[in-house]
């Protein structure tokens, strides 16, 4: 069936380095896809989204890169921060139901 | 309120007993998710319902788990027979309408089923 995965389920990096967090998909039908961090005892936070009709979208601080070609998402943090520590989850919405869920990286930034 | 309110936030029951949990979400959103997480997982869908649509219940593991949304607004997530592997967190989450992806969650209700 559809999904949504990721391929490492733990990241560490240095603070000040910069994070690259990565997600496959297999649902070509996706009309979005998102970018949510979970941070301990918390619900879901939405970071970024990107249309699927996009292969660059930029915010403060991330990036997200979609390579339809490949059926590949990314997220990019730069100059991780100790506060960017978290779960974070890529997720797929296509519009007729709710977002998907991927089952996460765990991001460690290292003092 | 300013957010996703959800109640309890944990709760402790024994195995066969009727739970249920509640979710308030951001006044004027008119679409409501309900996923659930077991520890260190990632969040499996549930349902969904978007304003007066019939809801999308695909994601429901089985009959004893069921939810409604009374007046487009509170929802509740009924599991009956509770059962141990229904022990997880379950998140509600609600967005302004089917066409925007931001979605807000809630703390989540911990659900520990003896």
């Amino acid at each position: 069936g559809e999904s949504v995965g990721l391929h490492l389920p733990t990241l560490s990096v240095q603070e000040g380095d910069n994070s690259i967090i990565n997600c496959a998909y297999s649902n070509s039908a996706s009309d979005y896809f998102i970018w949510y961090k979970q941070e301990s005892g918390k619900g879901p936070q939405f970071i970024i989204d990107i249309r699927s009709n996009m292969d660059k979208r930029q915010g403060q601080r991330v990036t997200v890169l979609l390579n339809k070609t490949v059926k590949h998402l990314s997220l990019q943090i730069a100059a991780t921060q100790p506060g960017d520590s978290a779960v974070y989850f890529c997720a797929e919405y296509t519009g007729r139901r709710a977002l998907t869920f991927g089952s996460g990286t765990r991001l460690q930034v290292q003092p | 309120g300013a957010g996703v309110s959800q109640s309890p936030s944990n709760k402790v029951t024994e195995k066969g007993k009727d739970v249920e949990l509640r979710c308030d979400p951001i006044s004027g959103h008119t679409a409501l998710y309900w996923y659930r997480q077991s520890l260190g997982q990632g969040l499996e869908f549930l349902i969904y319902f978007q304003g007066n649509s019939a809801p999308d219940k695909s994601g429901l593991p089985s009959d004893r788990f069921s939810a409604e949304r009374t007046g487009g607004s509170v929802s509740t997530l009924t599991i009956q027979r509770t059962q141990q592997e229904d022990s997880a967190v379950y998140l509600c989450a609600s967005s302004r309408d089917r066409a925007n992806t931001e979605a807000f969650f809630g703390q989540g209700t911990r659900l520990t089923v003896v």
